[in-house]
C-alpha cells in the first residue's frame, strides 16, 4: 500500500463548475498537508498547505484536512480554463530534523470551456 | 518565497554518460532536495543536500549512480552517472521547510 494514494484521473469538467480532488494517506505521522498545481513542462507550485484538522481557504481555493479519517480535499470553485494541470497532493514527515515530503500520483484535471 | 534557476531545461544523453544538473537558489538554505518525476509518475525524493556535509540518499539512490554537490548554501549540483535509457525522467530540485517548499522548473532527461 503505497504512503498516499490519489486518483490520477483525467478528470474533464465544463468550465464554471466545483472540482473535488483527493487524497488519502496511512502515514499518522505526517505533519504539513499540501496541494501543488504543476502546469506541462513546469515544476510544481504550492497552492496551499495546512498543518491541522480543518478548513483553509484562498480565493477559489479550499484545502480541507480530516486527520481522524486520513483524508484530504482540494476544492476549486468557478474553475477556469486556466486551472488545467495536474494537481498533486502532497504530505510531509518530520525526520531526522527535516521535512520530508511524500507526493501522491497527481490528478490531471481540465476545464473545458 | 525563494527562486530557482535550475538548468539545462532538457537534454537528450547517450547511453553510458553522465549528466551534470545545476540549480541556483536566490537566496541561502540550509538544505536543498532533488526529485525525480517518471513519465506519468510522481515526484519520489532522491536524496536531501546539506551544504558541508555528504548528502543524505532515499532508499533505492546510490551516490556512484546520482553524486550531489553542494558547495555553498545557495548552489548544488545532480549528476546522472552511466546513463541508461530507465534514467529517462524529470529531474528538480526544491527547497523549503515546515508546509511550503519551492520547485525548479525541472531538467527532462532523455537517454537514447
Amino acid at each position: 500500500q503505497k504512503e498516499v494514494e490519489q486518483d490520477p484521473g483525467p478528470l474533464s469538467v465544463p468550465e464554471g463548475a466545483i472540482v473535488s480532488l483527493n487524497c488519502t494517506y496511512s502515514n499518522s505521522a505526517f505533519q504539513y498537508f499540501m496541494w501543488y498545481r504543476q502546469y506541462s513542462r513546469k515544476g510544481p507550485e504550492l497552492l496551499m498547505y495546512t498543518y491541522s484538522s480543518g478548513n483553509k481557504e484562498d480565493g477559489r481555493f479550499t484545502a480541507q484536512v480530516d486527520k481522524s479519517s486520513k483524508y484530504i480535499s482540494l476544492f476549486i470553485r468557478d474553475s477556469q480554463p486556466s486551472d488545467s494541470a495536474t494537481y498533486l497532493c502532497a504530505m510531509s514527515e518530520l525526520i531526522q530534523g527535516a521535512q520530508k515530503l511524500v507526493f501522491g500520483q497527481g490528478t490531471r484535471l481540465t476545464i473545458n470551456p | 518565497s525563494a527562486v530557482i534557476s535550475q538548468k539545462p531545461s532538457r537534454d537528450i544523453c547517450q547511453r553510458g554518460t553522465s549528466l551534470t544538473i545545476q540549480c541556483q537558489v536566490d537566496s541561502q538554505v540550509t538544505m536543498m532536495f532533488w526529485y525525480r518525476q517518471q513519465p506519468g509518475q510522481s515526484l519520489t525524493l532522491i536524496a536531501t543536500a546539506n551544504q558541508g556535509s555528504e548528502a543524505t540518499y532515499e532508499s533505492g539512490f546510490v551516490i556512484d549512480k546520482f553524486p550531489i554537490s553542494r558547495p555553498n548554501l545557495t548552489f548544488s549540483t545532480l549528476t546522472v552517472s552511466n546513463m541508461s535509457p530507465e534514467d529517462s525522467s524529470i529531474y528538480l530540485c526544491s527547497v523549503g521547510g515546515g508546509g511550503g517548499y519551492t520547485f525548479g522548473s525541472g531538467t527532462r532527461l532523455t537517454v537514447v
